[in-house]
């Protein structure tokens, strides 16, 4: 079992531009979530997806977005880069029905300048 | 809304010392708590875990004992090593499967 796998591990990009960020989740897992995770902060959840659709939204902007596809895994989207989203940007996967054990990924690491 | 406090700033002692890492939490009813552990340039990983009040959980030498009395979620293990330098998170479940973390300290043992 290859657990939650994300890619790339690392990126940068320039202020303004937009990124995609993948995230594969654990075998039979049907649920994932984005973490945003500043420097020296904890992870802040940004959305879930479950289903292909958007079940929970924390306090992002509409500049974050998402997609799920059939087969579970994910994209994460930045549009209109700021320097300020500069994160370890985590994702995570579970199973939906019952509070059960969230996996997480290893991150990409994004740098905006 | 459900959140979690961390005691401030890194954490650093020797090796075989006693670590305590303090965690307190405000949460409508019982949820579960969870400690995670983020090794350097690594995900997080599930330390872990107490699913109601009373309940002790222990892994790899730590242990955490989930007292309602002062809503609290402490750390501890007796005796550190070098491989446990790691940044540690304490982490509640709010809503479906989402988790509500605290700002994590990191530990740094001295050989």
């Amino acid at each position: 079992d290859a657990g939650v796998t994300q890619s790339p591990t690392h990126l940068i990009k320039t202020r303004g531009q937009q990124v995609t960020l993948r995230c594969s989740p654990k075998s039979g897992h049907d649920t994932v979530s984005w973490y945003q995770q500043a420097l020296g902060q904890g992870p802040q959840f940004i959305f879930q997806y479950y289903e292909e659709e958007e079940r929970q939204r924390g306090n992002f902007p509409d500049r974050f977005s998402g997609h799920q596809f059939p087969n579970y895994s994910s994209e994460l989207n930045v549009n209109a880069l700021l320097l300020g989203d500069s994160a370890l940007y985590l994702c995570a996967s579970s199973l939906f029905t019952g509070n059960t054990e969230a996996f997480f990924g290893q991150g990409t690491r994004l740098t905006v300048v | 809304g459900n959140s979690v406090t961390q005691m401030e700033g890194p954490v650093t002692l020797s090796e075989e010392a006693f670590l305590t890492i303090n965690c307190t939490y405000t949460a409508t009813g019982y949820p579960s708590l969870f400690w995670y552990v983020q090794y350097p340039g690594e995900g997080l990983q599930l330390l872990l875990k107490a699913t109601k009040a009373d309940d002790k959980g222990s892994n790899k030498g730590f242990e955490a004992t989930y007292r309602k009395e002062t809503t609290s979620f402490h750390l501890e293990k007796g005796s550190v090593q070098v491989s446990d330098s790691a940044v540690y998170f304490c982490a509640l479940p709010y809503g479906n499967n989402r988790l509500a973390f605290g700002k994590g300290n990191q530990v740094v043992v001295i050989p």
